[in-house]
């Protein structure tokens, strides 16, 4: 059974860079399956995927075009974990972040809890 | 990027009646990559539906998707209570995914 347990802060000031880490329990971050997946979601832009990471021999991520320029994922296999770190927060980025396996065919099956980060000063 | 719509917004309904929720993709999308999702409030999403028509494990047999191309359908054939909710479908196919706007469904 596939858990994702999500840790971070929920605040942070403008500018500054908010990061978030999901734990992964019963499947592998290095796995040739799945992928590492983090998602938003706001009253106002509703759901929305950031990006993700994945194994295929090698690491591989893709970023949404709207926060490519200041995002980053990174997996660590040595704790089974994955990261979020978005640079320059404004309170337009503020939003409950979930972190979510996603498989090849049958879609996001597994999420995390859910943080809910709010950017302000 | 493929942008989907869901209609209704909203479809009030009670128990036992059946509820019909479309999504409309701006470009064609694999049938193989449209998913759905339902969400009550305070948890987070959880997937009912993938590849168009697949249901997920545990998800009960009144709950049926189908379509193809741009337009794709969910269908709850009879509600139940916990069924009160709001739906996303999912594109995934492409390496941009995206997400409809949801439909509420309530009493």
């Amino acid at each position: 059974q596939v858990q994702l347990h999500q840790s971070g802060p929920g605040l942070v000031k403008p500018s500054q860079t908010l990061s978030l880490t999901c734990v992964i329990s019963g499947d592998s971050v290095s796995s040739n399956n799945a992928a590492w997946n983090w998602i938003r979601q706001s009253p106002s832009r509703g759901l929305e995927w950031l990006g993700t990471t994945y194994y295929r021999s090698k690491w591989y991520n893709d970023f949404a075009v709207s926060v490519k320029s200041r995002i980053t994922i990174n997996p660590d296999t040595s704790k089974n974990q994955f990261s979020l770190q978005l640079n320059s927060v404004t309170p337009e980025d503020t939003a409950v972040y979930y972190c979510v396996r996603g498989l090849a065919i049958s879609g996001f099956d597994n999420w995390g809890q859910g943080t809910l980060v709010t950017v302000s000063s | 990027e493929i942008v989907l719509t869901q209609s209704p917004g909203t479809l009030s309904l009670s128990p036992g009646e059946r509820a019909t929720l479309s999504c409309r993709a701006s470009q064609s999308v694999s049938s193989s990559y449209l998913a759905w999702y339902q969400q009550k409030p305070g948890q987070a999403p959880r997937l009912l539906i993938y590849g168009t028509s697949n249901r997920a494990t545990g998800i009960p047999d009144r709950f049926s998707g189908s379509g193809s191309g741009t337009d794709f359908t969910l269908i709850i054939s009879r509600l139940e209570p916990e069924d009160f909710a709001v739906y996303y479908c999912q594109q995934y196919g492409s390496s941009i995914f995206t997400f409809g706007p949801g439909t509420t469904v309530d009493i």
